[in-house]
């Protein structure tokens, strides 16, 4: 069965320091990743998505992450955190071996920034 | 545009009881997917409603059901409810050949 690991429960920064959140799945075929973030108080939101093709993905906020497939990880960075960047982060996976499209998450990485 | 949308956005119940909670996917979508979070976890797949049927299922007993009618919205049945079921259930929607999923608010259930 799929599943996916991030590493880092919480997190704390201060602003203007760089962040790094890793993420790692364990599926051998072809996968889609995600980055969902979950603000205080509001909804998971799509932070970006890695389907095919360059494996450095933008997403919204100036955040970016890495697939290295021989690693299999997606690591989620951002240059400089804001105090706005607060909220809670969950990695997943779609793998090509299911029926349907279900999102399999991690446990999430709680992200908090001091300013 | 409307999001997706659920509700209630609460509820508490008793153990032992029923509860139904219902979701309608965002304009244009028609593949409907329910997911329970924990405290302090992500989330966990349910199963996934695609033209009426159930296309997915993840590891959840019988007592959870659903049902999705023909305007794509849906619904989930969670029978003899444990202290367990307490948690966010979340509702994700997105058109059938694409994988992307928006979501919805969530209806936190209490179990007492």
């Amino acid at each position: 069965a799929q599943s996916v690991s991030q590493h880092n429960h919480h997190v704390i920064l201060s602003e203007a320091a760089s962040l790094e959140l890793g993420c790692n799945y364990s599926y051998g075929g072809t996968v889609n990743l995600f980055w969902y973030v979950q603000y205080p108080g509001q909804h998971l939101q799509l932070l970006l998505k890695y389907f095919s093709g360059d494996p450095l993905v933008k997403g919204i906020k100036g955040f970016e992450a890495e697939f290295i497939k021989s690693k299999f990880s997606f690591n989620l960075r951002k240059p400089s955190v804001q105090w706005s960047d607060t909220a809670e982060y969950f990695c997943a996976v779609i793998g090509d071996n299911q029926a349907g499209t279900a999102l399999i998450f991690g446990k999430g990485t709680t992200l908090s920034v001091s300013s | 545009d409307a999001g997706v949308t659920q509700s209630p956005t609460h509820l508490i119940k008793t153990r032992g009881q029923q509860v139904t909670l219902r979701c309608s996917p965002k304009s244009g979508h028609d593949t409907v997917s329910w997911y329970q979070q924990a405290l302090g976890q992500g989330p966990q797949f349910i199963f996934q409603y695609y033209e009426e049927e159930e296309r997915q299922r993840g590891n959840f007993p019988d007592r959870f059901s659903g049902h999705q009618f023909p305007n794509y919205s849906s619904e989930l049945n969670v029978n003899a409810l444990l202290l367990g079921d307490s948690a966010l259930y979340l509702c994700a929607s997105n058109s059938g050949v694409a994988v992307e999923q928006y979501f919805g608010p969530g209806t936190r259930l209490t179990v007492t």
